[in-house]
C-alpha cells in the first residue's frame, strides 16, 4: 500500500521556539493532505486541510498564525508550530488522500510526538 | 455538527472470542464511514471503508456494517487474537473532501 512518512517522529523543544513537522507521500502524489492532533487518551481532531499550491483551510478554533501549513509540492506538506507552548504538546498526525481513482482512501503517517518544555 | 461516539471505550476479552465494536453518528447524511486501527504511539491503519450506498464490507476476520438511518456502524471481529489488541477508531466522512470526524475509539485487549 501507499506510504506516508513524517519527520521527525518525536521532538522536544523549549517554550517559545518554533518546530517544523514534515509529511511526505513516498510513492504517490497527493494534492490534498490533512493535519490532525491527538491528545493523550483522546481521538484525532482535524486541524486543517492542506492543498498543494493554495492556502490551507483551517478548522474552527485552530489558529492559522500559530500552525503554519505549507504544501509546496505534491509529495510534501509541512506544519510549523510557531512560538510553541506546553499546551501545544501533542501527537500530530498527517494523512494524504490517494490519487484518482481511489480518492476516498487516506493514508496516514506514523505521527510526530511534540513535547514543549 | 456531526458527532461520532464509540462504545465501549475499552474492552478486554479472552483469545478466540468473537466481538462487536459499536460506532454511532448524529447526522445520517454521510459520504462514507471508515474503521481504523491504531497501535500505541503509532499512526492509523485503514481496516475497512464503507461507502454511504453500501451496507457492509468484509476483510478477513473483520466485518463492518453500516445503517445510515439509525446512525450506526458495527465492527465485528471473529476469533480474536492477541495481535488484535489495539485502539479501533471509527471515522465519518461527510463529503467527498476527505475530511473525517473521528470517534473516541475503543481500546481492545485480547488476552492469551
Amino acid at each position: 500500500g501507499a506510504v506516508v512518512s513524517q519527520h521527525p517522529s518525536w521532538v522536544i523543544c523549549k517554550s517559545g521556539t518554533s518546530v517544523k513537522i514534515e509529511c511526505r507521500s513516498l510513492d504517490f502524489q497527493a494534492t490534498t493532505m490533512f493535519w490532525y492532533r491527538q491528545f493523550p487518551k483522546q481521538s484525532l481532531m482535524l486541524m486543517a486541510t492542506s492543498n498543494e499550491g493554495s492556502k490551507a483551510t483551517y478548522e474552527q478554533g485552530v489558529e492559522k498564525d500559530k500552525f503554519l501549513i505549507n504544501h509546496a509540492s505534491l509529495t510534501l506538506s509541512t506544519l510549523t508550530v510557531t512560538s510553541a507552548h506546553p499546551e501545544d504538546s501533542s501527537f500530530y498526525i498527517c494523512s494524504a488522500l490517494a490519487p484518482l481513482p481511489a480518492t476516498d482512501t487516506q493514508y496516514f503517517g506514523p505521527g510526530t510526538r511534540l513535547t514543549v518544555l | 455538527k456531526q458527532e461520532v461516539t464509540q462504545i465501549p471505550a475499552a474492552l478486554s476479552v479472552p483469545e478466540g472470542e468473537n466481538l462487536v465494536l459499536n460506532c454511532s453518528f448524529t447526522d445520517s447524511a454521510i459520504y462514507n464511514l471508515q474503521w481504523f486501527r491504531q497501535d500505541p504511539g503509532k499512526g492509523l491503519t485503514s481496516l475497512l471503508l464503507i461507502q454511504s450506498s453500501q451496507r457492509e464490507q468484509t476483510s478477513g476476520r473483520l466485518n463492518a456494517s453500516l445503517d445510515k438511518s439509525s446512525g450506526r456502524s458495527t465492527l465485528y471481529i471473529a476469533a480474536s487474537q492477541p495481535g488484535d489488541s489495539a485502539t479501533y477508531l471509527c471515522a465519518v466522512g461527510s463529503s467527498n473532501t476527505g475530511k473525517l470526524i473521528f470517534g473516541q475509539g475503543t481500546t481492545l485487549q485480547v488476552k492469551p
